[in-house]
């Protein structure tokens, strides 16, 4: 089974800093026939369920906010917010799709200092 | 508008039986793969199940493979995950979530249902 291992646990900004979450995979999730990195991100707000952000590692959702940008390939990855508002206080998590069991990360706590 | 409705969920002893449903509007339901992902209380997400758009394939997470089964009736636009032998840390709120046209990945969520294992 591939392990997805996010850090910090924990992450205190203030607004309008770049706030940066690191996911990294216990094997690679690219896959060489389409080159494509299965790999999402997600934001659970309280009390809510999760939002999907971003897919194939980079690409945005439609309706999400051009902040938020995904990057890296095979087993380091990086969900990316420049400018930190008060609305993206939430838990973000990052889940591999490259094969079942479809594992998630533990999850990143982002607060606003 | 995609919408996904958690039912069936509430408290129950150690090694009973529960029947979760996820009503789908908004989209062909028989087009989708359906998964069903959990969130213990305070917790994590953990995938726990998809099922194929025809209903002919199924997967499962080791923590529950053999206990859980899940199902669809594509004329009820229905998902289905039934639960037995449950035990104290299957406890959770439990989402069903819409699978990508393209991928295993999840583009919408229910609100989700608590089961609460508990004697």
């Amino acid at each position: 089974d591939i392990v997805m291992t996010q850090s910090p646990d924990s992450l205190s900004m203030s607004l309008g800093e770049r706030a940066t979450i690191n996911c990294k995979s216990s094997q690679t999730i690219l896959y060489s026939s389409d080159n494509k990195n299965y790999l999402a991100w997600y934001q659970q707000k309280p009390g809510q369920p999760p939002n999907l952000l971003i897919y194939w590692a980079s690409a945005r959702e439609s309706g999400v906010p051009d902040r938020f940008s995904g990057s890296g390939s095979g087993t380091n990855f990086t969900l990316t917010i420049s400018s930190l508002q008060a609305e993206d206080v939430a838990v973000y998590y990052c889940q591999q799709y490259y094969t079942s069991p479809f594992s998630f990360g533990q999850g990143t706590k982002l607060e606003i200092k | 508008e995609v919408q996904l409705l958690e039912s069936g969920g509430g408290l129950v002893q150690p090694g009973g039986s529960l029947r979760l449903s996820c009503a789908a509007s908004g989209f062909t339901f028989s087009n989708y793969v359906m998964t069903w992902v959990r969130q213990a209380p305070g917790k994590g997400l953990e995938w726990v199940s998809f099922i194929s758009d025809s209903g002919d394939r199924t997967s499962y997470a080791d923590s529950v493979r053999g206990r859980f089964t899940v199902s669809r009736d594509n004329s009820k636009n229905t998902l289905y995950l039934q639960m037995s032998s449950l035990r104290v840390d299957d406890s959770a709120v439990y989402y069903c979530a819409k699978n990508s046209t393209v991928d295993y990945y999840f583009d919408s969520w229910g609100q989700g249902t608590l089961v609460n294992v508990s004697s």
